[in-house]
């Protein structure tokens, strides 16, 4: 299936970890971005490659990979981070996941 | 730094058809595919279709094929999306996405 699955929403309180999974047969074969999409914003791109962070997005994001599912990973999550958070892989139709509306509080 | 400039709101009849543009700035605009993704009022995401800049070739999803035109100029390295026979459910924000950096997007609201 070219699916991609997250669930539909993580809740942390500030300083703990939140992890966001994302499933999909096309994993095993397709690199995975994640997107970070603020109320009123457009996204901002804040792991490629599965595990690869662009420049200027803090260490605590991290990305990793086990089999056909990829998870995003935000140690210590701050308010700030607060946000929907959206997978990606380049293949077949439904290229994005459903979103994950991540809260801390 | 890298920069996608987007065309401004567009408000459309139902059947009539919407072109957005996305200038591009701060990098090599034919060294990246330029995709095209859409997101109604509450929704996610939903990715419509890409547009290699050097050859032309595009490819879109499946839902929008016959209707979705994926065009570029490399002299003013601008795309442009073309979506016709609109619907209301075409009403959302249109973004066009490069390699690593989005457009601010367009609203397209479609009403009679």
């Amino acid at each position: 299936s070219s699916e991609l699955t997250q669930p539909s929403s993580v809740s942390v309180s500030p300083g703990q970890t939140a992890r966001i999974s994302c499933s999909g047969d096309i994993l095993a074969k397709k690199y995975v971005r994640w997107f970070q999409q603020k109320a009123g914003q457009a996204p901002v791109l804040v792991i490629y490659k599965d595990t690869e962070r662009p420049s200027g997005i803090p260490e605590r994001f991290s990305g990793s990979i086990s089999g056909t599912t990829v998870t995003l990973t935000i140690s210590g999550a701050q308010v700030d981070d607060e946000a929907d958070y959206y997978c990606y892989a380049a293949s077949g139709n439904n290229r994005f996941g459903g979103g994950t509306k991540l809260t801390v509080l | 730094q890298v920069q996608l400039v987007q065309s401004g709101a567009e408000v459309k009849k139902p059947g009539a058809s919407v072109k957005v543009s996305c200038k591009a700035s701060g990098y090599n605009f034919t060294s990246n595919d330029i995709n095209w993704v859409r997101q109604a009022t509450g929704q996610g995401l939903e990715w419509m279709g890409w547009m290699n800049p050097i050859s032309g070739h595009t490819g879109s999803a499946q839902r929008f094929q016959g209707r979705l035109t994926m065009t570029r100029n490399t002299a003013i390295t601008t795309a442009y999306m073309e979506l016709s026979s609109l619907t209301s459910e075409d009403t959302a924000v249109y973004y066009c996405v490069g390699p690593a950096d989005w457009g601010q997007g367009t609203r397209v609201t479609v009403s009679s």
